[in-house]
């Protein structure tokens, strides 16, 4: 059966702390992995990775994917209280999105 | 704003009741998803249509349909409703049917009472 696992389920730090959340992922038809962040609304997306070994970056998030060990990686450097958010994993399986259970992240000041 | 708009934001109903929830993709987007989110199982995907067909099938009840129409917007009809299907549905769209980044509606909270 095709699932995705987050870790850590939570995660508390101080502002300025870098995390690392850690996706991985079991799946009979691989195509492409997502990362996303909902606060209190709607998920809204941050990466798409399809190929091994490349790095996506947006200011402080940083992600990379390993299709051979099957996990992703979300990076965020320097948090700031804003990053306070649940970060979720997903991946398509064919045209199915499926997604994980989500990391939450609450960075205090 | 992702550009996809749902309405009605929140919904409280009696359990046995049938509910419609409404969803406007962005612009220029063909595919439509719905999910639904309760506080134990996380997103769970439930349909997708694109362009007006059904595309893909995830986790959705026999009591949930879901149609697109013509102008593109997509309905979720629920159907038979229990206190389990109390939840945040959000739906989401995409320029084309797989492997695109889809933007997520607000959602629209269901509460069977």
């Amino acid at each position: 059966e095709d699932k995705v696992v987050q870790s850590p389920l939570s995660l508390v730090v101080h502002e300025g702390d870098t995390v690392t959340l850690n996706c991985s992922y079991e799946v009979t038809n691989f195509r492409s992995l997502l990362w996303y962040k909902q606060e209190k609304k709607a998920p809204t997306f941050l990466f798409m990775l399809t190929s091994s070994g490349i790095e996506k970056k947006s200011g402080r998030l940083s992600s990379i994917l390993d299709k051979k060990e099957l996990f992703s990686i979300l990076n965020i450097t320097a948090t700031q209280t804003g990053d306070s958010a649940i970060y979720l994993c997903a991946f398509y399986n064919t045209d199915k999105l499926i997604f994980g259970t989500g990391t939450r992240l609450q960075v205090f000041p | 704003d992702s550009g996809v708009t749902q309405t009605p934001k929140h919904l409280i109903t009696a359990t046995g009741q049938r509910v419609t929830l409404r969803c406007s993709p962005r612009s220029g987007d063909l595919s439509v998803y719905w999910y639904q989110q309760s506080l134990d199982q996380g997103l769970q995907f439930l349909i997708q249509y694109y362009n007006g067909e059904e595309r893909a099938k995830g986790n959705i009840l026999e009591r949930f349909s879901a149609q697109q129409f013509p102008d593109l917007h997509s309905e979720l009809n629920l159907s038979s409703l229990e206190l389990g299907d109390s939840a945040l549905y959000f739906c989401a769209s995409s320029v084309q049917g797989h492997d695109r980044d889809q933007y997520f509606g607000p959602g629209t909270r269901l509460t069977v009472l």
